[in-house]
């Protein structure tokens, strides 16, 4: 089992509409998560930080469920420019390393 | 708002060639990424500095990459001899620390014919 898993889609959504993804970690040590947005051949940009139980950031809500060792990322009102890869990435509390996941592909479309 | 900053952005070399990129972190980021990402796939860490010193190139192919920070803010990576597998997009990142957030400079998207 990787030690984050991400569907790597694509998730082909219409324009306005609501879509959410999960990324699973292994490590029940893990700390911290964060989102990432990478558009083609462009680099990874940071999106959401989600420390605690999770948090909102206008049309986006990352949440974490340490029961079941995911984390969600929720767009909402989706729109054309949203379309990228979402790369989700832990933190391993015990030696700091950060695990990247190979990301999931979302399509908006008119 | 500070960047990262990397250089050059783009460069073809041919195999056995060798090549440097230069990375100038955030000012005052403790911590400094090197990865290496192939296309659909997610970055790949090679090596990880806290100020100068290494602290993760488990991943790193010592055989021919080879990477400094040598005062603890600026770095180069370097691959001696390149060959057609190291073709690629590589990108430096930096954090205020070890586990925080990172943020990532425009990349070097290296050929190798």
């Amino acid at each position: 089992r990787k030690e984050v898993e991400q569907d790597p889609g694509p998730f082909n959504v219409p324009e306005g509409a609501t879509v959410a993804f999960n990324c699973t970690y292994s490590n029940s040590a893990s700390q911290s998560f964060f989102w990432y947005r990478q558009d083609c051949r462009k680099e990874p940009k940071l999106l959401m930080s989600v420390y605690s139980s999770g948090n909102e950031d206008g049309r986006f809500t990352a949440q974490l469920n340490r029961a079941s060792q995911y984390i969600s990322l929720l767009i909402r009102d989706s729109k054309l420019s949203d379309s990228a890869t979402y790369l989700c990435v832990v933190n391993s509390d015990s030696n700091y390393q950060l695990i990247w996941g190979a990301g999931t592909k979302l399509i908006i479309k008119p | 708002e500070a960047e990262v900053a990397q250089s050059p952005r783009y460069k073809i070399t041919e195999k056995s060639q060798a090549v440097a990129f230069w990375c100038d972190p955030i000012s005052g980021h403790a911590t400094l990424y090197w990865y290496r990402q192939i296309l659909g796939q997610g970055p790949e860490l090679l090596v990880q500095f806290q100020d100068e010193s290494v602290v993760d190139d488990s991943q790193l192919p010592k055989d021919r990459f080879s990477a400094e920070r040598l005062k603890g803010v600026d770095s180069t990576l370097k691959i001696q001899p390149a060959e057609l597998g190291d073709s690629a997009m590589y990108l430096c990142a930096s954090s205020r620390d070890r586990g925080y957030e990172q943020y990532f400079g425009p990349g070097t998207r290296l050929t190798v014919t």
